[in-house]
């Protein structure tokens, strides 16, 4: 069964440093969609992603982030300047489409640790 | 704007004890809606859904009904085992826009044997 993944699963970084997590979407998937979950919270809307171009981003989502799809399978999440309030755990979603019924498939997360 | 409000947890049952736990949504639209359950260090994992009113989404034993009059969509099970220990999430999907994943905060449900 196809499913999303992301690399890598535990990252740890200082302060100031940049950080990129990296997900592979299920192939054929269009959407693509990061949250991020701080430790004992809810999970986050941070950014949809499609044809290219972000389609919607939140309040979270300020210019030290940024998303590509540097090539036709990887989806980057990249956090330009990490602060200490960044350590969550960060999930990568896709979906085939973006009608309402399309459900969208997590990946197992990656675990940022900022210190 | 929307929204999802999950009953406060945790929720600490005896094995075989009847589950629910409580979900209700404010949205625009006709949302889908999910419940998600995660496992200790572990990620998100769809448990089941309803895209329309009065669906029944089921899985593993869960159940949970798209009350659109009471804006719900409870989670229920007969008889909780151990291995159902996890946080479970609810979520709904928007109904226009990006369609992005508006969550509960969660629900931690510990079963003793």
């Amino acid at each position: 069964e196809p499913e999303v993944t992301q690399t890598p699963s535990h990252q740890v970084t200082q302060m100031g440093q940049e950080v990129i997590l990296r997900c592979v979407p299920i192939s054929n998937h269009l959407y693509f969609y990061w949250y991020r979950q701080i430790l004992g919270q809810k999970v986050e809307f941070l950014v949809s992603f499609y044809n290219n171009e972000i389609s919607e981003k939140s309040e979270i989502f300020d210019d030290q982030f940024s998303v590509e799809r540097p090539d036709g399978s990887n989806f980057t999440l990249k956090i330009r300047s990490t602060k200490l309030e960044d350590s969550a755990m960060y999930f990568c979603a896709s979906s085939l489409g973006q009608v309402r019924i399309n459900e969208q498939f997590f990946g197992p997360g990656t675990r940022l640790t900022v210190l | 704007g929307n929204s999802v409000t999950q009953m406060e947890g945790p929720v600490t049952l005896s094995e075989e004890a009847f589950l629910t736990i409580n979900c209700t949504y404010t949205a625009t639209g006709y949302p889908s809606l999910f419940w998600y359950v995660q496992y200790p260090g572990e990620g998100l994992q769809l448990l089941l859904k309803a895209t329309k009113a009065d669906d029944k989404g089921s899985n593993k034993g869960f159940e949970a009904t798209y009350r659109k009059e009471t804006t719900s969509f409870h989670l229920e099970k007969g008889s909780v085992q151990v291995s159902d220990s996890a946080v479970y999430f609810c979520a709904l999907s928007e109904a226009s826009g990006t369609y992005k994943y508006i969550f509960g905060t969660g629900t931690r449900l510990k079963v003793l044997a």
